[in-house]
């Protein structure tokens, strides 16, 4: 069965760093999204991406943050300053068709800890 | 505007009894509402979803919800809990359809005692 790989699956950088996360989605969906989830918070919604562009982004979602979709299969996110409180676990997931039978398939995770 | 309250923090049960997670919803539209489980260091995976057909809904390794727009719930259910069943669950919530984000709850911890 197809499913969205993530790589690292945990990244510890020191604060003022930048990060890249990467996502690798199902090969055949067309939208694409971010979503984190703080320790012992729910997940909370990143940034939508289709067609190469942002879709959607939530307010936590500011100039530090950044994704792209470099060569047609990885779809990256990047946070370009990282601070202590961008520690959390992102996912990314993806999603075929925007029909109601649809869904969106997360990956495991990477677990991003700043220091 | 989509948000979605879980009722229970945590729920604990004992091995071979019924399980019970309340989830109400609020949404402006006909919404779709999932349910996902997280395994401890594991990622989401999706356990079932309602998209306006059947009001009750079957999802894997037994689980089980149940749409009700009256009471704008949509309670995740299974017969006899198995110790594999200790998770976090998350309802979540989306507007009926387009590319648009999810809206998760809270999370509901399920301990399963033997």
């Amino acid at each position: 069965e197809p499913e969205v790989t993530q790589t690292p699956s945990h990244q510890v950088t020191q604060m003022g760093q930048e990060v890249i996360l990467r996502c690798v989605p199902i090969s055949n969906h067309l939208y694409f999204y971010w979503y984190r989830q703080i320790l012992g918070q729910k997940v909370e919604f990143l940034v939508s991406f289709y067609n190469n562009e942002i879709s959607e982004k939530s307010e936590i979602f500011d100039d530090q943050f950044s994704v792209e979709r470099p060569d047609g299969s990885n779809f990256t996110l990047k946070i370009r300053s990282t601070k202590l409180e961008d520690s959390a676990m992102y996912f990314c997931a993806s999603l075929g068709r925007t029909t109601s039978t649809d869904t969106q398939y997360f990956g495991p995770g990477t677990r991003l800890t700043v220091l | 505007a989509q948000s979605v309250t879980q009722l229970d923090s945590h729920v604990s049960v004992s091995e071979g009894t019924p399980v019970l997670l309340r989830c109400n919803y609020s949404s402006s539209y006909s919404p779709s509402l999932f349910w996902y489980v997280q395994h401890p260091n594991k990622g989401l995976q999706l356990l079932l979803k309602y998209t306006s057909a059947a009001t009750l809904v079957k999802g894997i390794n037994g689980f089980e919800a149940e749409f009700k727009k009256s009471e704008t719930s949509f309670h995740l259910t299974k017969p006899s809990a198995h110790m594999s069943d200790a998770a976090e669950y998350f309802c979540v919530v989306t507007p009926h359809s387009g590319n648009t984000p999810l809206v998760f709850g809270k999370g509901t911890r399920l301990s399963v005692i033997a």
